[in-house]
């Protein structure tokens, strides 16, 4: 079993939809996740921090849910801007340095 | 401040050349790593360095060497390239944030090619 495991992709919605994408990581002890953005050919870039209550960001909703090591980004209103690649991420646990563990990715494309 | 940067952006190498991706930041970040990234597989370690003269093997070491002398550098060479080693480099540095959350920030990339 991958240490983090996405929601396989593309997903394909219209502008102004509700996309959610989902995430599970195996390791009960990972205390820190994120969901990072990455367009095509570019880096990496953090969308937000995902903390045990949830939090919103705009259009962005991140929920955390341990029991079920489960993580979800909920993107509200989409805009074509969107278009791109949302990586589940989660830190390794027991405190090794900050190493992140990605997910393979979702991708997700916003028409017209 | 630059935040990560990374040289060179793209790079053409020989099978059995070696070569050095540099990578540096200036954000005084303890924590810096390389990553790799093949189309469908995601991105992978490579090594990392939870501070100046301290490394670590990552997911997948096996062909690149990393050393930390300063804070701000850690450089990834690649000791004889081998055509599976085409890929796209990242390299990233982050700091401790709230209860031990570490915010990882990646340079613009090295897209090599080896042939």
């Amino acid at each position: 079993r991958k240490e983090v495991e996405q929601d396989p992709g593309p997903f394909n919605v219209p502008e102004g939809a509700t996309v959610a994408f989902n995430c599970t990581y195996s390791n009960s002890a990972s205390q820190s996740f994120f969901w990072y953005r990455q367009d095509c050919r570019k880096e990496p870039k953090l969308l937000m921090s995902v903390y045990s209550s949830g939090n919103e960001d705009g259009r962005f909703t991140a929920q955390l849910n341990r029991a079920s090591q489960y993580i979800s980004l909920l993107i509200r209103d989409s805009k074509l801007s969107d278009s791109a690649t949302y990586l589940c991420v989660v830190n390794a646990p027991y405190n090794q340095g900050g190493k992140l563990i990605f997910g393979q990715g979702t991708e997700l494309s916003v028409k017209p | 401040n630059a935040g990560v940067t990374q040289t060179p952006k793209f790079q053409v190498l020989k099978t059995g050349q070696s070569m050095t991706l540099q990578c540096a930041q200036d954000m005084n970040h303890e924590y810096m790593s390389w990553y790799r990234q093949d189309p469908g597989m995601g991105l992978r370690l490579i090594h990392y360095s939870v501070g100046a003269g301290i490394t670590d093997q990552g997911e997948v070491p096996n062909g690149y060497n990393v050393s930390r002398s300063t804070t701000e550098d850690f450089p990834l060479r690649l000791l004889s390239a081998a055509p599976s080693q085409t890929s796209v480099y990242f390299c990233a540095s982050s700091y401790r944030a709230v209860y031990d959350s570490y915010e990882q920030y990646f340079g613009p990339g090295t897209r090599l090619t080896v042939t």
